[in-house]
């Protein structure tokens, strides 16, 4: 059974500050996607990360896959209450079957 | 883009009656759409993966003959839960699998239907 693990489970930071959400699993993934979903709302896609070693930017956010693409990170700078939210990762194995963490949950405070 | 859509976005019907959802690919086809069912600050749950022209995959403890799932087009997946009871009370999210190449392959998801059994 292929697994991913999201950390950290929840997080609470004052605006302006920076950090981390990771992916983990032991499977390799052909492709990896981060989603946001605000409350009452469905999971709205960010990014999807194809190439081991890839990293992507929106805006304040950035995306890294791993060199061995069974690891992800999210980075995101200078965080505003806008960001607040639950963020999940999916990899998409090769059987073409989408796997997802159990999403990191992000409080931004003003 | 790739959009999908679901209907109605909330509803609020009596324990016992049936409730059904639609969940649409607006722009894209998809022979394979999936729902979950996601509790207050939890994570989402896989209820069944629906195949276009085939029978729905439920996962383990999903009760099938209380979730219908019914994909008869390739942009249309419906799920309807019967008789209704106020357990079943809760957020629905329907997704559509993109096959296309990258960037605009993926699994992308409606904007969710609360349902509220009284």
């Amino acid at each position: 059974t292929q697994l991913l693990e999201q950390s950290p489970q929840f997080l609470s930071i004052q605006e302006g500050e920076n950090l981390t959400v990771y992916c983990n699993s032991s499977s390799v993934f052909s492709s990896l996607q981060w989603y946001r979903q605000e409350p009452g709302e469905g999971p709205v896609l960010l990014v999807t990360v194809v190439t081991g070693g890839e990293v992507k930017k929106l805006k304040r956010l950035t995306f890294q896959f791993g060199d061995a693409r069974k690891d992800s990170s999210l980075h995101i700078t200078a965080a505003q209450p806008g960001d607040t939210g639950l963020y999940l990762c999916a990899g998409l194995n090769y059987g073409q079957n989408f796997v997802f963490g159990p999403g990191t949950r992000l409080s931004v405070l003003p | 883009g790739a959009v999908v859509s679901q209907h109605p976005s909330r509803v609020i019907c009596k324990s016992g009656t049936s409730v059904k959802i639609e969940c649409r690919s607006l722009d894209f086809q998809a022979t394979t759409m999936f729902w979950y069912r996601q509790f207050p600050k939890q994570s989402l749950m896989l209820m069944a993966t629906s195949n276009e022209g085939s029978k729905a995959t439920y996962e383990q403890g999903v009760e099938k003959d209380k979730f219908l799932i019914n994909h008869a087009s390739l942009t249309l997946s419906t799920l309807t839960v019967t008789s209704a009871h106020p357990e079943d009370s809760s957020f629905y999210i329907c997704s559509a699998r993109n096959t296309g190449l990258p960037p605009t392959s993926g699994q992308y998801f409606g904007p969710g239907t609360r349902l509220t059994v009284t």
